[in-house]
């Protein structure tokens, strides 16, 4: 079974720049998260999916962040314009259940570097 | 607000010997719980997990413990090997909110051989 995947794994822009990081969850997966987690910090919710509608995105810093998930599959996660403290790996997560009872597969993450 | 707290950032524990993470929480509507294992460049995997119903979890060589009220766990991890160096991170849930899960700060273990 493919897991979660995203691209780019890297990426470097300058502040005031546009990025977007694109993932593909376990086939079948329902929900989809994206996480920000920024050095030497736990993971943050930014914002999660069910299919194609939004289940919460309370922590998502709306004037920059976007993100959506056309179709219930694929998602994409979009900043414009970037600051320097959006430096953090961008992990993707996919999960089969509704319910609390399923656990979160991660993709290998998207590094976004702001100079 | 933090609402689960993993106050150890790190740990060194010889091999063989038992590794013990804590992790506190503060939202007593919370009611599963994972620990998720980290290697740096990778995205964390699942390693083990407690529902609010039972206290002790038990898989192979880790042990997921719970203490609700303490609003606390710990995993353990007998005999810890090499390969157990990694960053650890708790989580947890609640049924009412749509699976949405919070994450602890992390603990990085060192097995030293």
């Amino acid at each position: 079974e493919a897991g979660v995947a995203q691209s780019p794994r890297y990426k470097i822009i300058e502040k005031r720049q546009s990025v977007a990081f694109w993932c593909n969850p376990i086939s079948g997966h329902a929900t989809l998260y994206w996480y920000q987690q920024i050095l030497g910090q736990g993971p943050k919710l930014l914002i999660q999916f069910q299919n194609n509608g939004v289940v919460d995105d309370s922590q998502l810093p709306k004037d920059r962040f976007s993100a959506e998930r056309l179709k219930g599959v694929d998602s994409t996660l979009k900043i414009q314009p970037a600051k320097l403290e959006d430096s953090a790996v961008y992990l993707c997560a996919s999960s089969a259940r509704g319910a609390n009872t399923g656990e979160l597969f991660f993709g290998e993450g998207s590094r976004l570097t702001v100079l | 607000d933090q609402q689960v707290k993993q106050n150890s950032p790190s740990l060194s524990v010889q091999e063989g010997r038992i590794s013990i993470l804590n992790c506190d929480y503060t939202n007593s509507m919370f009611d599963y719980f994972l620990w998720y294992k980290k290697y740096p460049a990778e995205g964390p995997t699942f390693l083990i997990s407690i529902s609010s119903i039972k206290d002790k979890n038990e898989d192979g060589r880790f042990t997921v413990f719970l203490n609700k009220s303490a609003k606390h766990l710990s995993l353990h991890i007998v005999p810890s090997q090499p390969g157990d160096s990694a960053v650890y991170f708790c989580a947890a849930s609640t049924s009412n909110t749509g699976n949405q899960f919070y994450f602890g700060t992390g603990t990085s273990l060192t097995v030293i051989p």
